[in-house]
């Protein structure tokens, strides 16, 4: 079981460019989470998708986030443009199946925006 | 406002010894309840969890206390190993008018240091 997976594991990029974190959940899982983590407000939830339609974007900072979930086994979390306060680890994480009030993460991206 | 508090940033152990970590939340809605243990460069890993209707679980060497009139709970790990070294996070959730307890809010972690 490949477990929850993201891409990329790292990103450096400048003020004012796009953004786009990628997420594949765990086959058969049909809930899907965008988590951001900071110092300061350590692990926040910024959108939650069951079945692909999002269902709780109360926690998106900012029009400049937007997030998208085409189908059950793909997802994007976009910031255009970005800032330097941006700069964050953020998780995907899905559920589902007999394990349903556990939610299980991937392994994060690293964002910096210069 | 932080319904999930974790006051202690750090704690250290020896090995052999129990770890006992804790957890205070003011959301009087939360009703399930989750450790999660975070290695540094991976996310978070699913641990223990324990719902309000019970006071106590246990899975192994990893016992999670509930005091629900105190809003606090704890996780005990007894005998701590050096591979126990990581940061722990409690969650909670509320079940919402749609009978889904689907958002976690979690506390900002304690780091376990579990010397050898």
């Amino acid at each position: 079981d490949a477990g929850v997976i993201q891409s990329p594991r790292h990103e450096v990029t400048e003020m004012g460019q796009e953004v786009t974190l990628r997420c594949k959940p765990i086959s058969g899982h049909n809930s899907l989470f965008w988590y951001r983590q900071t110092m300061m407000r350590g692990l926040e939830l910024l959108i939650y998708f069951n079945n692909n339609v999002p269902i709780d974007d109360s926690g998106m900072p900012e029009d400049r986030f937007s997030a998208k979930m085409p189908n059950a086994s793909f997802s994007t979390l976009k910031i255009q443009p970005s800032e330097p306060r941006d700069s964050a680890v953020y998780f995907c994480a899905s559920r589902g199946g007999s394990s349903y009030n556990e939610q299980f993460f991937g392994p994060g991206t690293r964002l910096t925006v210069l | 406002d932080q319904q999930v508090k974790q006051n202690s940033p750090s704690l250290s152990v020896q090995e052999g010894r129990i770890s006992i970590l804790n957890c205070d939340y003011t959301n009087s809605m939360f009703d399930y309840f989750l450790w999660y243990k975070k290695y540094p460069a991976e996310g978070p890993t699913f641990l223990i969890s324990i719902s309000s209707i019970k006071d106590k679980n246990e899975d192994g060497r990893f016992t999670v206390f509930l005091n629900k009139s105190a809003k606090h709970l704890s996780l005990h790990i007894v005998p701590s190993q050096p591979g126990d070294s990581a940061v722990y996070f409690c969650a909670a959730s509320a079940r919402n008018s749609g009978g889904s307890n689907y958002k976690l809010t979690f506390g900002k972690g304690t780091l376990l240091t579990v010397n050898p």
